[in-house]
């Protein structure tokens, strides 16, 4: 079964300064990675994804994440954020269509972002 | 483009009264169906999917349940709410065999 693990519950960070939001997974196949965030009392926004090819995904808002099969990860960084990025985001991973999970989404519980200015 | 519907968005039910929570699809067909759940300061419980009408595939044995009428139309049903129901609770649909897209979701508070 798959499972996956986001380090950090609460990560405090002052505006236009830089962050990492950590992802780790496990899965004994291939995985499709996503990232999404949450605002408050609102549903999930895909903030990107990672099918296959370059290990360096770019999303909406200016995030991006990184791949590393060999460490199992997926962190989200952002080189500076606003104070609009205060938001809840979710760490995820599928198995490719046709598996036994094929048909869903694994989540991390969740690492909450607070910017302050 | 695709759109997502949640009603209500927020409801608040005495113990023991049924629920009944709908989420309709847009600009889709034959889309996998799922809902969530979001206890306070939790993450995501993945409650039911279906990949068509009919379809009902079960997470987590509770006391609620799920239906799909209609290709496009998915319910979440109690027929009595316990506390522990309480939550946030989030409806989210996949066409492509890749991400799911959510819905607005619906702040269920059992008193």
């Amino acid at each position: 079964a798959q499972s996956v693990t986001q380090l950090d519950s609460q990560v405090p960070v002052f505006e236009e300064a830089p962050v990492e939001l950590r992802c780790n997974y496990s899965s004994s196949v291939s995985v499709y990675l996503f990232w999404y965030v949450q605002y408050p009392n609102q549903g999930l926004q895909l903030l990107l994804k990672y099918l296959s090819g370059s290990t360096l995904v770019k999303g909406i808002n200016g995030f991006e994440a990184e791949f590393n099969k060999s460490q199992t990860s997926f962190h989200l960084r952002k080189p500076s954020v606003h104070i609009s990025d205060t938001a809840e985001y979710f760490c995820a991973v599928s198995e490719p269509p046709g598996s036994a999970a094929g048909n869903k989404l694994t989540f991390g519980g969740g690492t909450r972002v607070l910017v302050k200015p | 483009s695709q759109t997502i519907h949640q009603w209500p968005a927020t409801l608040v039910q005495p113990v023991g009264s049924p629920l009944s929570l709908e989420c309709t699809v847009e600009g889709t067909s034959n889309p996998n169906l799922y809902w969530y759940r979001q206890a306070a300061g939790r993450g995501l419980q993945l409650l039911f999917y279906s990949v068509g009408i009919g379809q009902i595939s079960s997470e987590v044995p509770q006391n609620l349940s799920a239906s799909r009428p209609q290709d496009r139309q998915f319910i979440l049903s109690s027929k009595k709410l316990l506390l522990s129901d309480s939550g946030f609770y989030l409806c989210a649909w996949r066409a492509q065999p890749y991400e799911q897209y959510f819905g607005p979701g619906t702040r269920l508070t059992v008193t």
